[in-house]
């Protein structure tokens, strides 16, 4: 069974960057598109960009380009997303999920258990 | 991308049936039979409902149907029950560059 297992919480100052974290284990990690979802306290589920590990480059979605980096180890099975020049609207919990079809984005099958970053000065 | 639009609420008696829309374009939902809905409890992640616009991963009650006509999707849940009470998500396929656009949420209220 696929498992996605997050880093923990972070407080962040405002100008500062934050890496987070998602271990997969179960399944093969380098065929399957990791997305990086985020929620706002509140709102809704926004995408922000993915990375395919076997092809190693990643998308982004137009409001995160330049301010987001997602990558991924393929020797831990591990996907990061390095958001810098944080502001308090950054403020949300960020989800990691991965794709259910091997080689292209089209279902977001399996979720980590989100990591809440707080941005405050 | 702008979101996909859904209806910010919607309720029903336990036993009856509700449908939720997701409105995109022909960019996203209405080019591609990707519609993914996902059901979500607070403070819980995301879970995948249906896929592919109308199918349902192992697990998931039958009571839980999907559909499309055009660029509109709709999340059919019947016989509602007080477990159904959560967010409920709808997310499209939208291309090679940006490959997922979110519905804006809808809260299903059990009455």
């Amino acid at each position: 069974q696929v498992q996605l297992v997050q880093s923990g919480a972070e407080v962040k100052k405002p100008g500062s960057s934050v890496k987070v974290s998602c271990k997969a284990s179960g399944g093969i990690f380098s065929s399957y598109a990791i997305s990086w979802v985020r929620q706002a306290p509140g709102q809704g589920l926004e995408w922000m960009g993915g990375i395919i590990p076997i092809f190693g480059t990643a998308n982004y979605a137009q409001k995160f380009q330049g301010r987001v980096t997602i990558t991924a180890d393929e020797s831990t099975s591990t996907a990061y997303m390095e958001l810098s020049s944080l502001r308090s609207e950054d403020t949300a919990v960020y989800y990691c999920a991965r794709d259910a079809v091997a080689g292209t984005f089209q279902i977001a099958d399996y979720w980590g258990q989100g990591t809440l970053v707080t941005v405050s000065s | 991308q702008s979101a996909l639009t859904q209806p910010a609420s919607v309720s029903g008696s336990p036993g009856q049936s509700i449908t939720i829309s997701c409105t995109g374009t022909s960019s996203d939902v209405g080019s591609y039979n990707l519609v993914s809905w996902y059901q979500q409890h607070p403070g819980k992640a995301p879970k995948l409902m249906i896929y592919e616009g109308t199918k349902r991963p192992s697990g998931v009650s039958n009571r839980f149907s999907g559909s499309k006509s055009g660029n509109t999707a709709s999340l059919t849940i019947s016989g509602l029950q007080a477990e159904d009470e959560a967010d409920y998500y709808c997310c499209s396929y939208a291309g090679s560059s940006t490959p997922y656009v979110f519905g804006t949420g809808t809260k299903v209220t059990v009455l």
